[in-house]
């Protein structure tokens, strides 16, 4: 089943407390995006790639790390989270960024105190 | 710098037509306008995605006028299911030559009996 998956959907953490959000497709998609979505404000997107190795920021990327090492996986880092952090987190794939329909994850709900 | 407009809210009964416009500046020339529901706790969904003129499938119609400038998200008759939110989503060219992506604001539409 063509699918993304992210790890894990609920997190509580602390403040300062580095944690790592997996994001998988197993659709060989090129194009992978991380989005937050806040009451408001609608879905913003962090971080996005084009493929392995290549990265580049999104609308609101301060805070944030990611890496694109294999096709299939795209994960987000942060370093030093902080309470504005808290939010949901979706993780997309496509084969192109906007030329197709993009797969998102089933979302990751963040609460930082 | 690409930047979009959606109305907050829209209020309909089963069987209307609804229609709900996407304004939206400084889009990437050669991508498409897309269109994605999102239900609560639930990732967004592909919806239908144009180019220019009008687009029909199964359950949508999107209208772009030539200047691209907006969008037309069209649902004929309507019914209770349909109560979610709605977004466009445009592509902005970046200075690399890479391209981030852009959702609207969000509309909440609310069908009622």
């Amino acid at each position: 089943e063509a699918q993304v998956t992210q790890n894990p959907r609920y997190l509580i953490t602390v403040t300062g407390k580095k944690l790592t959000v997996t994001c998988s497709q197993n659709m060989n998609h090129e194009y992978m995006s991380w989005y937050r979505q806040d009451p408001g404000l609608g879905l913003r997107q962090i971080y996005y790639s084009m493929n392995v190795e290549v990265t580049d920021k999104g609308d609101v990327p301060e805070g944030y790390k990611v890496s694109r090492k294999e096709k299939r996986n795209f994960p987000l880092i942060l370093e030093s989270p902080s309470p504005n952090q808290t939010s949901l987190y979706f993780c997309a794939s496509s084969f192109r960024p906007n030329a197709d329909t993009q797969y998102f994850g089933p979302g990751t709900r963040l609460t930082v105190l | 710098l690409a930047k979009t407009t959606q109305p907050i809210s829209m209020d309909s009964y089963e069987g209307q037509e609804v229609n709900i416009t996407c304004s939206h500046n400084n889009i990437a020339t050669n991508d498409y306008i897309t269109w994605y529901q999102q239900f609560p706790s639930q990732g967004p969904r592909f919806i239908i995605q144009g180019y220019k003129t009008k687009v029909t499938n199964e359950v949508a119609s999107l209208f772009i006028p030539a200047d691209r400038k907006s969008s037309t998200l069209s649902l004929p008759r309507v019914s209770l299911s349909d109560t979610a939110v709605y977004y466009c989503l445009v592509g902005d060219e970046t200075y690399t030559g890479f391209q981030k992506l852009v959702f609207g604001t969000g509309t909440r539409l609310l069908v009622s009996p």
